[in-house]
C-alpha cells in the first residue's frame, strides 16, 4: 500500500526557516517524480514544486523560486522542501504527492500544516 | 498557463447529471487531469490524460476535451460526490484551475 507521511510543519515567524519532510512507502520511491502542492486556509490548490525520480531534476513555481528547494534522499525513501525566508503568505496546508509527469499526482499525503506569524 | 473552472459552485440534487468546466489560457494537447477534495482531506485524483479514470474512481465520472476545453462529467450524482473538484494542467510547469464547488440542493 503507498504510505505518504508529511511532518515538519510549525509555527514560524516570517523570515524564518523550516523543513518539511515527506516519509515513503510501499513503491519503489527513486522511480518517481515526487510533488509538493499547497493550499492556504480556506482558498486552492497551489503547486509548489516538483523533483524527478532519478536525475533529480527540479522545478518551482514562481512565487517560491530562489526560497525554497526541493530534495530528496532515495535511500530513505524521503522527500524534503527547505523553506527559507518564509512570508505571511506561505501559510498554508503542504501536501506531498507521488507524480506521475504528465498523468498527474495519483497519491496524497495528509498535509503538514505551516503558519507564518510573528 | 490559467486554468478558469466554471461554474466556481453549483447546487444540485441526488442523481442529476453535472458538468463542470474548465477552460485553459493556451493549449495543453491532453495534459489535464480532474481532482475531487472534501473538506480537511488530501485531493484524490479522478481522471488524467483528460479522460482516463484513475482506478477505483466510479465510472459515473468522465472527462473529456482537448486543446484548451475540457469537461468533467458526473453521470448520476451520489451524496459522496459533494466536494470540491480541481483541474490541473501537466503540460508545462503545473496549474490548477481555482476549483468548483458542488453542494447539495
Amino acid at each position: 500500500e503507498v504510505q505518504l507521511l508529511e511532518s515538519g510543519g510549525v509555527l514560524v515567524q516570517p523570515g524564518g526557516s523550516l523543513r518539511l519532510s515527506c516519509a515513503a512507502s510501499g513503491f519503489t520511491f527513486y522511480n518517481y517524480a515526487m510533488s509538493w502542492v499547497r493550499q492556504a486556509p480556506g482558498k486552492g490548490l497551489e503547486w509548489v514544486s516538483t523533483i524527478h525520480g532519478s536525475d533529480g531534476t527540479t522545478y518551482y513555481a514562481d512565487t517560491v523560486k530562489g526560497r525554497f528547494s526541493i530534495s530528496r534522499d532515495n535511500s530513505k525513501d524521503t522527500l524534503y522542501l527547505q523553506m527559507n525566508d518564509v512570508r505571511a503568505e506561505d501559510t498554508a496546508v503542504y501536501y506531498c504527492g507521488r507524480t506521475a509527469t504528465v498523468a498527474g499526482i495519483d497519491y496524497w499525503g495528509p498535509g503538514t500544516l505551516v503558519t507564518v506569524s510573528s | 498557463i490559467q486554468l478558469t473552472q466554471s461554474p466556481s459552485s453549483l447546487s444540485a440534487s441526488i442523481g442529476d447529471r453535472v458538468t463542470l468546466t474548465c477552460r485553459a489560457s493556451q493549449g495543453i494537447n491532453d495534459y489535464l487531469a480532474w481532482y475531487q477534495q472534501k473538506p480537511g482531506k488530501a485531493p484524490k485524483l479522478l481522471i488524467y490524460r483528460a479522460s482516463t479514470l484513475q482506478s477505483g474512481v466510479p465510472s459515473r465520472f468522465s472527462g473529456s476535451g482537448s486543446g484548451t476545453d475540457f469537461t468533467l462529467t458526473i453521470s448520476s450524482l451520489q451524496p459522496e460526490d459533494f466536494a470540491t473538484y480541481y483541474c490541473q494542467q501537466l503540460n508545462s510547469y503545473p496549474s490548477f484551475g481555482g476549483g468548483t464547488k458542488v453542494e447539495i440542493k
